[in-house]
């Protein structure tokens, strides 16, 4: 089946730029997505790209898609302490979605 | 407003007892799901619905039920039989699915 990988930790500086990864295996998929959770929250979409794109920008946000190498990049620049939480990166895979275990961001000042 | 809500927010429960999570959308979406979080870990899904009347058990069914009577709403009950019901307990709603995915903001379960 499909799976979904991401690091499980990332630590930035408040201003700097954030880059969060995950790789994925099924190479059908038609979106990606990014998911952010607070403590104690649901799931907040934050965005999605469509497999047939490369990139997609939106604000701060920039995601990346190498299909080649079936990775999946989020950016977010100028990175505020309000930032700080767990990031979700899915597939939507066959009927359902893959969640990868999370990226969970610090924003240090 | 629409969106997905989920009630209560944090639940307590007598190890043997059974016990429903409520989860109601008014996005008027089809499809529903339930999905297990574990501390560190990314979620689980547990059952899903893709039609009123209709359900699907996902990757960690077992100890668990759900109904689909009405496509507003998707009630979970953790049964007496779930070794381990510890966890947050999230609902989503998708238009169809394959759809993106909206969520509600997840009840807490603990089991004394």
């Amino acid at each position: 089946g499909e799976d979904v990988e991401q690091s499980l930790f990332l630590s930035v500086r408040e201003g700097d730029s954030s880059v969060i990864n995950c790789t994925y295996t099924d190479s059908s998929s038609t979106y990606l997505y990014w998911y952010k959770q607070e403590p104690g929250a649901g799931l907040q979409l934050l965005t999605y790209i469509f497999s047939n794109m490369d990139m997609k920008q939106d604000q701060r946000l920039t995601v990346l898609l190498n299909k080649k190498d079936k990775h999946l990049s989020l950016r977010i620049a100028d990175t505020q302490t309000g930032d700080s939480a767990i990031y979700f990166c899915a597939d939507n895979y066959g009927q359902n979605f893959v969640f990868g275990p999370g990226t969970r961001l610090s924003v240090l000042p | 407003d629409g969106g997905i809500t989920q009630s209560p927010k944090y639940l307590f429960r007598k190890e043997g007892q059974n016990v429903t999570l409520s989860c109601e959308q008014n996005l008027n979406h089809d499809a529903m799901y339930w999905y297990r979080q574990d501390p560190g870990q990314g979620l689980r899904l547990i059952y899903y619905s893709q039609i009123v009347n209709d359900f699907q058990k996902g990757d960690i069914a077992e100890g668990y039920s759900v109904s689909r009577e009405k496509k507003e709403s998707f009630p979970l009950t953790v049964t007496s039989a779930q070794k381990n019901p510890t966890a947050f307990y999230l609902c989503a709603s998708s238009m169809r699915d394959r759809d993106t995915q909206y969520f509600g903001p997840g009840t807490r379960l603990t089991v004394l």
